[in-house]
């Protein structure tokens, strides 16, 4: 069964500090990883989208990696801001391209404390 | 602003009631999908459509359906509606649907079943 396990659950980390978010994931065969930020009570906003060839892709403060030999890829927060808090989701894409081969993680809820 | 419209934001109705939420994806993008996500639960996807036509189907309860209209503008009905359908409803939008695409999600609309 495809499945997508986010950790942690939740983190508090002080506005300034970096922070990595992680996601281990079983789907098969894999496509792609993609990373949403999650305002609370809001639509979620792409950050990386990353395929089988890459490795690592950035998105200002957003670094994301992947190894698609352990299954598992990071999200990396540089220099935390407070309107960083929210929700991170995992999303991974087997390769059958309908959203119906889409796998969403449960996310890290983040939270910057000035 | 991820350009995809959704109405209404709010709504709130009695148990055994049915209703219907809207939504006008991106200009430009053929493919429309719907996703609830209800309290401290991840994004569960319903149904997907391309170009007016089903495309991808999901946890869908046989109590919801939904369509996409020729203006490609798309509607999520929910009838018989239960306290446990109370929820964030968002639809997403995209230009195509296979392969490495990006989603765009709406505001969302919230549902209270009462």
């Amino acid at each position: 069964k495809n499945q997508v396990e986010q950790s942690p659950q939740s983190l508090i980390i002080l506005e300034g500090k970096n922070c990595t978010l992680q996601c281990n994931y079983t789907v098969s065969p894999f496509s792609n990883l993609r990373w949403y930020k999650q305002d609370t009570g809001r639509g979620p906003v792409s950050l990386t989208i990353m395929t089988f060839s890459e490795n690592t892709k950035s998105n200002g403060r957003y670094t994301a990696t992947l190894d698609a030999d352990t299954k598992q890829s990071s999200l990396h927060i540089t220099a935390s801001q407070l309107s960083d808090s929210a929700s991170y989701i995992c999303v991974v894409s087997a390769r059958r391209g309908g959203a119906d081969g889409l796998t969403f993680g449960k996310g890290t809820h983040l939270i910057i404390q000035p | 602003d991820s350009g995809v419209t959704q109405t209404p934001k709010h709504l709130i109705t009695a148990t055994g009631q049915r209703v219907t939420l809207r939504c006008s994806p991106r200009s430009g993008d053929l493919s429309v999908y719907w996703y609830q996500q209800s309290l401290d639960q991840g994004l569960q996807f319903l149904i997907q459509y391309y170009n007016g036509e089903e495309r991808a189907k999901g946890n869908i309860l046989e109590r919801f359906s939904a369509q996409q209209f020729p203006d490609l503008h798309s509607e999520l009905n929910l009838s018989s509606l239960e306290l446990g359908d109370s929820a964030l409803y968002f639809c997403a939008s995209s230009e195509t649907s296979g392969g490495v695409y990006e989603q765009y999600f709406g505001p969302g609309t919230r549902l209270t079943v009462t």
